[in-house]
């Protein structure tokens, strides 16, 4: 099947400092992608939707300033943590749409940020 | 309108017995039901998927059976393995009505299948 990578796997980082999260398609395009944030032994909530040369399209109650998205190729998204809490510490999913495939989503392994 | 309910919450089960899961739904606009797999510190991968045209689908050991009026979908794992132990989710979105396969996940059911 397709992948999708994320890259940092794994993050730690100060209170206050920004960290980037970057999700790219490696064999597809990916007009859509979608982050995803995961806290232990619950489920995933989307935070936004993420759509090739546009703005990104936030869920309720997630803060468009806190977590920047930024979809600027057809397989490259990424999602910024701005001045992070400890709060913040969570299990990060982006999954993105292939383009040529109707309907299915793939996902990527995830990034764990702990924010100290 | 958008929740997906998925029980039970976690559930054990016998090396080679079968693992039920079940999902029920409540918005009809929803029409493509995926279940997924996750393993710890892993993103979920897809096992398999419907469309309430269908009211089985088998691959492999994995079933989905849906009832579209009831709004209620199962995934059963027959033959379950403790390689299967694992996270499992139910999902619904609304794919050919403009959703955009924006998917609503069910809670999550922690299966552990013992030897």
């Amino acid at each position: 099947g397709a992948v999708v990578s994320q890259h940092p796997s794994r993050v730690i980082c100060k209170s206050g400092t920004s960290v980037k999260i970057e999700c790219r398609s490696l064999d597809f395009q990916a007009t859509t992608m979608f982050w995803y944030r995961q806290f232990p032994k619950q489920s995933l909530m989307l935070m936004a939707t993420s759509n090739e040369g546009s703005k990104a399209t936030y869920e309720q109650g997630v803060e468009k300033d806190k977590f920047l998205i930024n979809h600027a190729s057809l397989t490259l998204s990424t999602l910024t943590v701005t001045s992070a809490h400890p709060e913040d510490s969570s299990f990060y999913i982006c999954s993105a749409r292939d383009h040529a495939v109707t309907g299915e989503l793939f996902f990527g392994e995830g990034s764990r940020l702990t924010v100290l | 309108q958008q929740q997906v309910k998925q029980s039970p919450q976690s559930l054990i089960v016998q090396k080679g017995g079968i693992s039920i899961i079940n999902c029920a739904y409540e918005n009809t606009a929803f029409d493509y039901f995926p279940w997924y797999q996750q393993f710890p510190g892993k993103g979920p991968a897809l096992l398999i998927a419907i469309r309430p045209d269908v009211s089985e689908k088998k691959e492999g050991r994995f079933t989905i059976s849906f009832n579209k009026s009831a709004k209620q979908f199962s995934l059963h794992i027959m033959d379950s393995q403790p390689g299967d132990s694992a996270t499992y989710f139910c999902a619904a979105s609304m794919l050919l009505t403009g959703g955009g396969n924006k998917l609503t996940f069910g809670t999550g059911t922690q299966l552990k299948v013992e030897l």
